[in-house]
């Protein structure tokens, strides 16, 4: 059964590090999203990404996030300069068609990321 | 703006007993809504989706859920709970005419006692 893939699976950072979590979505997939889950809390939206383009992102996704779509394969996350409360499970998510009859999100195991 | 409220935030079932974990939402506009699971230092993994038709339906490890307009609710359930049903439970939402993103609930987490 194809799967969301993420790398890598746990990362440690310093406070004001860059890190990029890489994803890659299923793949006759259109619709890339970005959740994050801070430890025991909820799981929040951070961004939909969709024809290359960000389609919609939340208060959280502020300057400090970016993603791309470099290569046709992989869907990434960046943290320009991260903050401890950045501290969370990052978890990717592909669907096929936004709208469409089939509204389920797949999503991958997630990215821990720690910051110290 | 949409939302999905859990009010439990645990639940205790014997083994072999029914289980029920509850679920509200409120959109603007027409609702897609799903129940995930989310077993420990795991991804999550889709349960089941109402879309539109029969308010009652049936997911994965025999879980179904029964969609109420009136009531707004979207109530997770199972007639005979197992100990590995024991996980992490997120009701979503999707306003489709407005949105598509899916808005989570906070979590229920269910524990079923052998």
């Amino acid at each position: 059964e194809p799967e969301v893939t993420q790398t890598p699976s746990h990362q440690v950072t310093q406070m004001g590090q860059e890190v990029i979590l890489r994803c890659v979505p299923i793949s006759n997939h259109l619709y890339f999203y970005w959740y994050r889950q801070i430890l025991g809390q909820k799981v929040e939206f951070l961004v939909s990404f969709y024809n290359n383009e960000i389609s919609e992102k939340s208060e959280i996704f502020d300057d400090q996030f970016s993603v791309e779509r470099p290569d046709g394969s992989n869907f990434t996350l960046k943290i320009r300069s991260t903050k401890l409360e950045d501290s969370a499970m990052y978890f990717c998510a592909s669907h096929v068609l936004a709208g469409g009859p089939n509204g389920e999100l797949f999503f991958g195991e997630g990215s821990r990321l720690t910051v110290l | 703006a949409q939302s999905v409220a859990q009010p439990e935030d645990q639940v205790n079932v014997a083994e072999g007993n029914p289980l029920t974990v509850k679920c509200t939402y409120s959109v603007s506009g027409n609702p897609y809504l799903f129940w995930y699971v989310q077993y420990p230092n795991r991804g999550l993994q889709f349960l089941l989706k109402y879309i539109t038709g029969d308010n009652l339906v049936k997911g994965s490890y025999g879980f179904e859920a029964e969609f109420n307009k009136s009531q707004t609710s979207f109530h997770l359930k199972k007639p005979s709970a197992l100990v590995s049903d024991s996980a992490l439970y997120f009701c979503a939402v999707r306003d489709i005419d407005n949105t598509d993103k899916l808005i989570f609930g906070t979590g229920t987490r269910l524990q079923v006692f052998p």
